[in-house]
């Protein structure tokens, strides 16, 4: 399975500001996909993000809120943008695992956010 | 609105029982389903799947039982360990993408 690498692992905001999360996978995968895990919640599908096209963004969650970069097969960025403590969530990175089998994601160690 | 379910959002076994992890689904295409696990501070790891065309799976401790004309599935974890306690997400997916959706997680208790 791949490796993935997330920074930061976690991070204490401001209201307002913007912050950016990096994911680095050690391999090249053609898909990347952004979950959010809010508190007591679910694991939500944010964006698919695939190198050299737009991000495919989930209902509810926009391009301006959370601009996605996918700048080669191993690196994605995913920003979270005018923060509010409803942002308050771990932000998770995640790639296909072709040795897992069908439909079977690996997931980084997430972003933890607290927005104050 | 929540298309996978997990009602029991803990569940406590002592060592060497059964732990018997239900998950439901409303969504009717759905075909593959998936069991992950998470220890704090890191990511969910992939445990089991099942594909609709099966009602099982077994992978040595760890068995998934899927009840297609009840949308419910269970993941059986026997016998139970210490090590085994970490929150367990149920997800499921059309076969057409990557993209699961998640319940919201039991946390499971082992103790010794």
């Amino acid at each position: 399975s791949a490796v993935i690498s997330q920074k930061p692992s976690r991070d204490i905001c401001q209201r307002g500001t913007s912050l950016t999360i990096q994911c680095q996978v050690d391999s090249q995968v053609t898909m990347m996909f952004w979950y959010r895990q809010q508190p007591g919640q679910s694991l939500t599908l944010i964006a698919t993000a695939n190198q050299g096209s737009e991000a495919t963004y989930e209902s509810g969650f926009v391009i301006d809120k959370f601009p996605i970069s996918r700048p080669n097969l191993t690196f994605s960025t995913l920003t979270v943008s005018n923060m509010s403590p409803e942002d308050s969530s771990i932000y998770l990175c995640s790639v296909e695992d072709p040795d897992g089998g069908a439909n079977v994601l690996t997931f980084g160690a997430g972003s933890r956010l607290t927005v104050l | 609105d929540q298309q996978v379910k997990q009602n029991s959002p803990s569940l406590s076994v002592q060592e060497g029982r059964i732990s018997i992890l239900n998950c439901d689904y409303t969504n009717s295409m759905f075909d593959y389903f998936l069991w992950y696990k998470k220890y704090p501070a890191e990511g969910p790891t992939f445990l089991i799947s099942i594909s609709s065309i099966k009602d099982k799976n077994e992978d040595g401790r760890f068995t998934v039982f899927l009840n297609k004309s009840a949308k419910h599935l269970s993941l059986h974890i026997v016998p139970s360990q210490p090590g085994d306690s970490a929150v367990y997400f149920c997800a499921a997916s059309a076969s057409t993408g990557y993209a699961l959706n998640f319940g919201k997680g039991t946390s499971l208790l082992v103790t010794p």
